[in-house]
């Protein structure tokens, strides 16, 4: 069965610093990838993707994510991080041939001043 | 990017009653519409998947009677809890797919809260 773990429920960072959410997934057949944000009070977004081809993916407010296949992981980062960026994160895993999303339990990204 | 709207964004209900919310896509056909749940501090939970004119496919252990789902157009899909019952309250988020390929990204309504008192 597929499974997607966030192991940080809450991660407090002051602004500026690096940041980094982790995600790993486990999977019998392969998967496409994926971090969701969710602001408060607001519906999911998607911030970026890993369908195929490069392994490291940009979003446009300057996170990143890079797909590590032997390890089954993909991790999120930031190398600045903003107090608007204060937010949940999920990361979600899609497997091949369906339309089922599993996704974590989210990560807390609390930025302080 | 593509827009999904949900109504209400909270409703409060008595028990017993029973609730409609509503899902659209406001500027694409959505080929696909799923229906997930969420509780606090938790993760969104996938309760059912609908296609356009075809009757929902419901994740185990979601009472099919309870959560009626109708997928009645392309850019309309409805969940109506019956009987509502104060364990039912929850967030519950829609998200609609436009493409033929399975990757295709889902695109996210921005939730409806229901409490039932």
């Amino acid at each position: 069965a597929q499974s997607v773990t966030q192991l940080d429920s809450q991660v407090p960072v002051f602004e500026e610093a690096p940041v980094e959410l982790r995600c790993n997934y486990s999977s019998s057949v392969s998967v496409y990838l994926f971090w969701y944000v969710q602001y408060p009070n607001q519906g999911l977004q998607l911030l970026l993707k890993y369908l195929s081809g490069s392994t490291l993916v940009e979003s446009i407010n300057g996170f990143e994510a890079e797909f590590n296949k032997s390890q089954t992981s993909f991790h999120l980062r930031k190398p600045s991080v903003h107090i608007s960026d204060t937010a949940e994160y999920f990361c979600a895993v899609l497997q091949w041939g369906t339309y089922k999303y599993i996704f974590g339990t989210g990560t807390r990204l609390k930025v302080l001043a | 990017g593509a827009v999904v709207s949900q109504h209400p964004s909270r409703v409060i209900c008595k028990s017993g009653t029973s609730v409609k919310i509503e899902c659209r896509s406001l500027d694409f056909q959505a080929t696909t519409m799923f229906w997930y749940r969420q509780f606090p501090k938790q993760s969104l939970m996938l309760m059912a998947t609908s296609n356009e004119g075809s009757k929902a496919t419901y994740e185990q252990g979601v009472e099919k009677d309870k959560f009626l789902i109708n997928h009645a157009s392309l850019t309309l899909s409805t969940l109506t809890v019956t009987s509502a019952h104060p364990e039912d309250s929850s967030f519950y988020i829609c998200s609609a797919s436009f493409g033929g390929a399975l990757e295709d990204e889902q695109y996210f309504g921005p939730g409806t809260r229901l409490t039932v008192t």
